[in-house]
């Protein structure tokens, strides 16, 4: 299997470009997590999905930021207008639920890293 | 809220075991004991999980308090590749959410 695949592995932008990070998790795993990481603030959720449906994005930090899963295999993370404190690694991360069981072992991916100038 | 208390940073010499405390006071009965690691720039990885019997797998050993107010994972023969960020995380079973919340973890540097 691929693992979770992240692109760009790494951008540079300018204050006020919008920025998208996209992601394509593992096959058959229902459920899809973004994180962030920073110095500062360590590896914070985000949102995440199950079966394409966003069940929680309390930790989006801003209206600027979005999120979309349009099908099982693909999620973009859109930031608009990008500003230098959204400098940070995103992560994307994919998990698969059984049926009574507790698998809850999430894949990530390499990571995005996005410097804001 | 964070769930889960580590030290900062252990150091631990090349061959011998690591032994990495997590305390969880406030667990609940239908919380699991999530162990994670994160190597330099990469993405974290998954080592192991429990719930009340201690457990093992290729990579480590997880040791569950009986009263499961804390936890030690074990590395038992540390290696160079080991040195990385542990998180010792609490989460309830998968049917009733997947919120994974990580704190700062502790440090593990192992020394040659």
């Amino acid at each position: 299997d691929a693992g979770v695949i992240q692109s760009p592995r790494h951008e540079v932008t300018e204050m006020g470009q919008e920025v998208t990070l996209r992601c394509k998790p593992i096959s058959g795993h229902d459920y899809l997590f973004w994180y962030r990481q920073t110095m500062m603030r360590g590896l914070e959720l985000l949102i995440y999905f199950n079966n394409n449906v966003p069940i929680d994005d309390s930790g989006m930090p801003e209206d600027r930021f979005s999120a979309k899963m349009p099908n099982a295999s693909f999620s973009t993370l859109k930031i608009q207008p990008s500003e230098p404190r959204d400098s940070a690694v995103y992560f994307c991360a994919s998990s698969l639920t059984t049926s009574g069981g507790d698998t809850g072992e999430l894949f990530f991916g390499e990571g995005s890293r996005l410097t804001v100038l | 809220d964070a769930k889960t208390t580590q030290p900062t940073s252990m150091d631990c010499a090349e061959g011998r075991a690591a032994n990495l405390p997590c305390n969880h006071s406030t667990i609940s009965g239908n919380e699991y004991v999530y162990w994670y690691r994160q190597i330099h720039s990469q993405g974290p990885q998954y080592i192991i999980h429990g719930l009340k019997n201690n457990e093992t797998n290729e990579m480590a050993s997880l040791i569950i308090t009986e009263d499961r107010k804390s936890s030690t994972l074990i590395l038992p023969h540390a290696t160079l590749r080991d040195t990385a960020v542990y998180y010792c995380i609490v989460r309830v079973a998968p049917r009733y959410g997947q919120n994974f919340v990580f704190g700062p973890g502790t440090r593990l540097s192992v020394l040659p």
